[in-house]
């Protein structure tokens, strides 16, 4: 089972360059989100999306967009890196978007902007 | 506001001892909480959640939390804690469609 998976798992960046960050889930799931992770703040959400063509901002969208052409995938694309962005990304996804569905978590993509 | 707190940042207990993970939140209408375990390098984990029901919640690992609504809190706890259970624990609530994280609470178990 190969549940949500993330590419690449390291990437270092140089100020200004972009990006895109992989993630793919095969359990067919309708909600998916990301997260960055930092030291003392838990993960805070980036972006969301509750099914294919349809996408909203999280709490932290600033510097990051997001597209859903398909079920299965959800990239996160860093327009124009900072070293602020420097972080660890958590691609997640639910059955659905209600309340009580937990979440399946990628192993996260380690991001550092030099 | 809707809001999740870890008192805590760091809990330190001996093998064989009971382990308690403390958690508090904020919210409005029904409070659907979550509790996440993650081991170093790897994403987080599932442990249990509270819908509706039973205050004592079951998980895995035997990991449980109780709810306590006259308290606002969803503290995850362990009878007899294994070195094993050495990770970051995270509660989480999720009122609507959206995932709000405490900032994590480091669990560590000395042998």
């Amino acid at each position: 089972n190969a549940g949500v998976t993330q590419t690449p798992k390291f990437q270092v960046l140089k100020t200004g360059q972009s990006m895109t960050l992989q993630c793919a889930q095969d359990m067919n799931h309708e909600y998916m989100s990301w997260y960055r992770q930092d030291p003392g703040m838990g993960l805070r959400l980036i972006h969301y999306s509750v099914g294919a063509g349809i996408t909203d901002q999280g709490e932290v969208p600033n510097g990051y967009n997001v597209s859903r052409s398909t079920t299965e995938d959800f990239p996160l694309r860093l327009l124009s890196a900072a070293p602020s962005q420097t972080s660890v990304y958590f691609c997640a996804s639910s059955y659905s978007q209600l309340s009580n569905q937990p979440q399946h978590f990628g192993d996260g993509t380690r991001l550092s902007i030099l | 506001a809707q809001s999740v707190a870890q008192p805590e940042d760091q809990v330190n207990v001996a093998e064989g001892n009971p382990l308690t993970v403390k958690c508090t939140y904020s919210v409005s209408g029904n409070p659907y909480l979550f509790w996440y375990v993650q081991y170093p390098n790897r994403g987080l984990q599932f442990l249990l959640k509270y819908i509706t029901g039973d205050n004592l919640v079951k998980g895995s690992y035997g990991f449980e939390a109780e709810f306590n609504k006259s308290q606002t809190s969803f503290h995850l706890k362990k009878p007899s804690a294994l070195v094993s259970d050495s990770a970051l624990y995270f509660c989480a609530l999720r009122p609507d469609y959206k995932l709000s994280f405490g900032a994590g609470t480091t669990v560590t178990v000395r042998a």
